[in-house]
């Protein structure tokens, strides 16, 4: 079974510029997550989808972030403009069932985010 | 609102030693909680979880974990340590809610030296 797959693994960009990172989850897998790992932290949910709805955005800098999974499949985040303290590791995650609890999650590699 | 702490940041250990590593939460209903372990340059894997029942649960590598409701507790062990298990470990709580959203701690580094 393939994991969940992210790209960039790697992006340097200097303050103000946008980035997108993008995620395929484990397929079929209902529910798709966005955290951000700051170093020396752990990850911090950003947004979750269940399908292609949002379920929880709480935590997601509205201003500047925005994240899409239009036909409940694939996913990207995007970043516009970026901030020297976005610099963090983007972790995606999927899980088989929508939300609650009994719901393991998998993780991709990541992208690792730069801000100059 | 849940939280996870994490005792210690940085752990240093001799092949063959003895590990444990802290973890509380706070959140007074069900929850289901989980260890996560980072190999150098290898994204996060799940190490173990508890859902229900027997309170010390096994994970793969030796690592076993045992929840203890009264103390809000979700300790790691691992009886002798071998320097593949030198990584970042994360214990991370899921509350009962609808989102299934993970809560993390900020993470040991452990270094095990050979």
């Amino acid at each position: 079974e393939a994991g969940v797959a992210q790209s960039p693994r790697y992006k340097i960009i200097e303050k103000r510029q946008s980035v997108a990172f993008w995620c395929n989850p484990i397929s079929g897998h209902a529910t798709l997550y966005w955290y951000q790992q700051i170093l020396g932290q752990g990850p911090k949910l950003l947004i979750q989808f269940q399908n292609n709805g949002v379920v929880d955005d709480s935590q997601l800098p509205k201003d500047r972030f925005s994240a899409e999974r239009l036909k409940g499949v694939d996913s990207t985040l995007k970043i516009q403009p970026a901030k020297l303290e976005d610099s963090a590791v983007y972790l995606c995650a999927s899980s088989p069932r929508a939300g609650g609890l009994y719901n393991e999650q998998f993780f991709g590699p990541g992208t690792r985010l730069t801000v100059l | 609102a849940q939280s996870v702490s994490q005792h210690n940041h940085h752990v240093i250990l001799s092949e063959a030693a003895s590990l444990e590593l802290g973890c509380n939460y706070s959140y007074g209903g069900t929850v289901n909680l989980f260890w996560y372990v980072q190999y150098p340059g290898q994204h996060l894997q799940l190490l173990l979880k508890y859902f229900s029942g027997d309170p010390l649960v096994k994970g793969i590598k030796g690592f076993e974990a045992e929840f203890i409701k009264s103390k809000f507790s979700f300790n790691l062990r691992k009886p002798s340590v071998q320097w593949s298990d030198t990584a970042e470990y994360f214990c991370a709580v899921h509350g009962s809610s609808n989102t299934g959203k993970l809560i993390f701690g900020q993470g040991t580094t452990l270094q095990v030296k050979p």
